[in-house]
């Protein structure tokens, strides 16, 4: 299967721990994007890497979160001390053309208790 | 306000049925994309428009660009119970992909 993968795809934890999603992007993409989608919404995007670049981050992400493309393949991307409102599901895609489409991978759903 | 905004936000219809759902913003934009998400799954693109009054048909899927590249709608004819899910629309703003709040069907046998 040469799609984008994310690990684990579901997560329980407690409030305040910390958390770490693993994404691998189709090999040839250099360009990778992480979303947060709630239940009944649309993706939220939280920030994006062209290979090991991160570009762009959200307004919205707390400094709780931080995600890195080491070598520009595999993404992680790491939430300390959570909350409940973090529980969502976390999408990665990536893309291999400027404006072009988005790969997603099947999503890590958190759940914050 | 979103950039996009999606309507209507639910609909039940009976297989056999055409409906329209739609995609509006006050902002301009080079072109717009149309994914579908399944439960438990990631979005998965079905289109993209790129040409002001553009229009493309994927099956029993027509979906077309407003002429001034601010809205789009999607029509699907004879629905089927495979056409559940959530339909959301995409624009590329800035650096990265927005989407909209989506549509979300549920097509009955």
């Amino acid at each position: 299967d040469t799609g984008v993968s994310q690990d684990p795809r579901h997560k329980i934890t407690k409030r305040g721990q910390n958390v770490t999603f693993r994404c691998d992007p189709i090999s040839e993409h250099n360009r990778l994007y992480w979303y947060r989608q709630t239940l009944g919404q649309g993706p939220e995007f939280l920030t994006y890497f062209q290979n090991e670049a991160q570009l762009e981050k959200s307004r919205l992400l707390s400094d709780r979160f931080s995600a890195e493309r080491p070598k520009g393949s595999f993404s992680t991307l790491e939430i300390q001390r959570t909350e409940q409102g973090d529980s969502a599901m976390y999408l990665c895609a990536s893309s291999g053309d400027f404006l072009g489409e988005l790969f997603f991978g099947e999503g890590s759903r958190l759940t914050v208790l | 306000t979103q950039l996009l905004e999606q309507s209507p936000q639910f609909l039940s219809i009976q297989e056999g049925e055409n409906l329209t759902v739609y995609c509006n913003s006050s902002s301009v934009f080079s072109s717009l994309q149309w994914y579908r998400q399944e439960p438990g799954e990631g979005p998965v693109l079905l289109v993209t428009v790129v040409t002001g009054g553009e229009v493309k048909k994927l099956k029993r899927l027509t979906f077309q660009f407003g002429d001034a590249r601010k809205d789009s709608s999607l029509h699907i004819t004879a629905a089927q119970p495979g056409d559940t899910g959530l339909y959301l629309c995409a624009a590329f703003y800035g650096q990265n992909f927005v989407f909209g709040p989506g549509t979300r069907l549920s097509a009955l046998p």
